[in-house]
């Protein structure tokens, strides 16, 4: 079964400063990889993906994650962190059977300080 | 075009009593997921479904908690006989297609507080 870690389940930044939020995953088939974001009280809204086209992948709002087989992680990145970037991020990988679901990581509460 | 929709947004049940939530998905959208967060955890699926049909409901407890989408209507989250621990924020998420690298789009959750 596919799983997905994310390591830190808080991290805290001052404005302006790099965001490096990390995400490890498992598979055993090439994965479809995620990052959502959740915004207090609301849904999630999708960041980027990646389905195996480049390994970099740029998403709204500045952010961007690199695949790295290798190393089977899925880092998201910010070069200059805002105060509204301050929300929870969720790593996310697919899974197909039948249909598919979408198992998330635990999530991590990401604080920008002034 | 409006997103995904939940209703009702916050749901306060006493224990024994029945939670129905609703999802509406986005307009063209057949295929509805359901999720539920704990706090301070991520999102645990719960079952996916197309129209009339039930797809994958792995994630479901084996009591209490059953889902529809009915050909005409929102998909129901039905949760019988509550307890403490259902209280959650339960999130719809529809998609287009059913790939994998298809993206669903989340609906603004049900917070649900069983007293």
């Amino acid at each position: 079964a596919q799983s997905v870690t994310q390591l830190g389940s808080h991290v805290s930044v001052s404005e302006g400063a790099l965001v490096l939020l990390r995400c490890n995953y498992s598979s055993s088939v090439p994965p479809y990889l995620f990052w959502y974001v959740q915004y207090p009280n609301q849904g999630l809204q999708l960041l980027l993906k990646y389905t195996s086209a480049a390994t970099l992948v740029k998403g709204i709002n500045g952010f961007e994650a690199e695949f790295k087989k290798s190393e089977t992680s899925f880092h998201l990145t910010k070069p200059s962190a805002h105060m509204s970037d301050a929300a929870e991020y969720f790593c996310a990988v697919s899974e197909q059977s039948g249909g598919f679901k979408t198992i998330f990581g635990a999530g991590t509460r990401l604080f920008v300080k002034a | 075009n409006a997103g995904v929709m939940q209703n009702p947004r916050h749901l306060v049940r006493r224990r024994g009593q029945e939670a129905r939530l609703r999802c509406s998905p986005m307009k063209g959208h057949s295929h509805v997921y359901w999720y539920r967060q704990l706090p301070e955890e991520g999102l645990k699926f719960m079952v996916y479904l197309q129209k009339e049909n039930i797809i994958d409901e792995s994630g479901m407890p084996k009591e209490r908690f059953s889902a529809e989408f009915p050909k005409e209507g929102p998909s129901i989250l039905r949760i019988q006989q509550v307890v403490r621990g259902d209280s959650a924020a339960y999130f719809c998420a529809s998609s287009l297609l059913a790939e994998s690298y298809n993206e669903q789009f989340f609906g603004p959750g049900t917070r649900l507080t069983v007293l």
